[in-house]
């Protein structure tokens, strides 16, 4: 079964600029979750989405937000972005909401000049 | 805040050495999993503890849940250079909604 896939890998963006990061859960997995991670503040939880449907949402501006389609694909968007926003992005899926284990992607590396 | 707190934050030792982090919370989780991450890479899952006083194997790692499922530790038997990451804990609270430790960052040296 495939793992998690993040899209892109790597992107540079100037601040003012908005980003979209993509994420394919694996197959049969209905949750996905979002998390920011920096060498100062660790693995922050964005948001969860379970059947399209946003279900938990971080301590983080209006600015970051996401969506999840029918496919349980997931994308995440940041407006307006900040030097500050520069981090590694990672996605995780969960076969459902109420399930123990996560399972994550490689990350975005996100890099705002 | 951290809701966890792992200790140490950074551990160097030298191939073949014993080890053991620990990951702490005044709070009770209804489960704890560990994670080890490589430089550029996302986590990767270890483990999930659920029991309170569970004790988990694999191969040369040990993962202890605490009676009162508010701490674990992970022990590393004979480290190799191949266990140098990141370790993270993560803990879920009665509807799963995870939250994670700062690390703790294991270089192993040959």
């Amino acid at each position: 079964k495939a793992g998690v896939t993040q899209t892109p890998r790597y992107l540079i963006k100037t601040r003012g600029q908005q980003v979209t990061l993509s994420c394919s859960p694996i197959s049969g997995h209905r949750s996905v979750s979002w998390y920011q991670q920096t060498p100062g503040q660790g693995l922050q939880f964005l948001f969860e989405y379970f059947s399209e449907t946003q279900r938990n949402k971080g301590n983080f501006p209006g600015r970051f937000s996401g969506r999840q389609f029918s496919n349980s694909r997931s994308e995440m968007n940041v407006s307006t972005l900040e030097l500050g926003d520069s981090a590694l992005y990672l996605c995780a899926s969960r076969f459902r909401a109420a399930s123990y284990e996560q399972y994550f992607g490689p990350g975005t590396r996100l890099t705002v000049t | 805040t951290q809701l966890l707190e792992q200790s140490p934050q950074f551990l160097s030792i030298q191939e073949g050495e014993n080890l053991t982090v620990y990951c702490n919370s005044s709070s009770v989780f209804s489960s704890l999993q560990w994670y080890r991450q490589e430089p550029g890479e996302g986590p990767v899952l270890l483990v999930t503890v659920v029991t309170g006083g569970e004790v988990k194997k694999l191969k040369r790692l040990t993962f202890q849940f605490g009676d009162a499922r508010k701490d674990s530790s992970l022990h590393i038997t004979a480290a190799q250079p191949g266990d140098t990451g990141l370790y993270l804990c993560a803990g879920g609270d009665n509807n799963n909604d995870m939250r994670f430790g700062a690390g703790t960052r294991l270089t192993v040296k040959p």
